[in-house]
């Protein structure tokens, strides 16, 4: 119940293209859903995060798409870039505390 | 850079002996957290302090141990070690305990046992 399951495990998407990473979850104590960013050699950097009481949440050419009857919830990048190349992983956590939960992760690659 | 910093960046050891890997926190986060990178079981938590207490505890192996110093930063044991305990360990910061503090990750220590 503690799992967040992440798909697909890689992507390859044309430049100028929208890349979709799905997640899915089954704990309903999950509070917030944040998706982190990897390049090859550095930590994950957070990206954009969601709480469940909100469908859609947008910042610059990332968006975050939340279904919570489903349990569902995605991330789209429009207009990808090479730059964009790294490997995307989605969280979750429930409000007792920082614990995160994360995906399998989604290795995306740009092609130029 | 995310300010969290971890020495070393990498440690090459053998099997059955005992690392410690180090974190610094960005200024002012009171809260560490130590996560497990690889290949076969993604990224897992392992421990979090907050402010030199044990906050949450995950999947962390009775042979790891890990605490949190008065100067904040913390410190992860990793004793009687074995080839599978080969991974990326990785630091990361928050201001508070919550799960609405945005955690920064430091850029790892990759451990290998041979």
């Amino acid at each position: 119940q503690q799992q967040v399951k992440q798909s697909p495990q890689s992507l390859i998407v044309q430049k100028g293209g929208i890349s979709i990473i799905n997640c899915a979850y089954e704990n309903t104590a999950f509070d917030y859903f944040p998706w982190y960013q990897q390049f090859p050699g550095k930590g994950p950097a957070l990206l954009i995060a969601i709480r469940p009481d909100v469908s859609e949440k947008k910042e610059g050419r990332f968006t975050i798409s939340f279904n919570k009857s489903a349990k569902q919830f995605s991330l789209h990048i429009m207009d990808s870039q090479p730059g964009d190349s790294a490997t995307y992983f989605c969280a979750a956590s429930t409000n007792q505390g920082g614990k995160l939960i994360f995906g399998q992760g989604t290795e995306l690659s740009v092609k130029p | 850079d995310s300010g969290v910093t971890q020495t070393p960046k990498h440690l090459i050891t053998a099997t059955g002996q005992r690392v410690t890997l180090r974190c610094s926190p960005r200024s002012g986060d009171l809260s560490v957290y130590w996560y497990q990178q690889s290949l076969d079981q993604g990224l897992q938590f392992l421990i979090q302090y907050y402010n030199g207490e044990e906050r949450a505890k995950g999947n962390i192996l009775e042979r790891f141990s890990a605490q949190q110093f008065p100067d904040l930063h913390s410190e992860l044991n990793l004793s009687s070690l074995e080839l599978g305990d080969s991974a990326l360990y990785f630091c990361a910061s928050s201001v508070g305990a919550g799960w609405n503090n945005e955690q920064f990750f430091g850029p790892g220590t990759r451990l290998t046992v041979l």
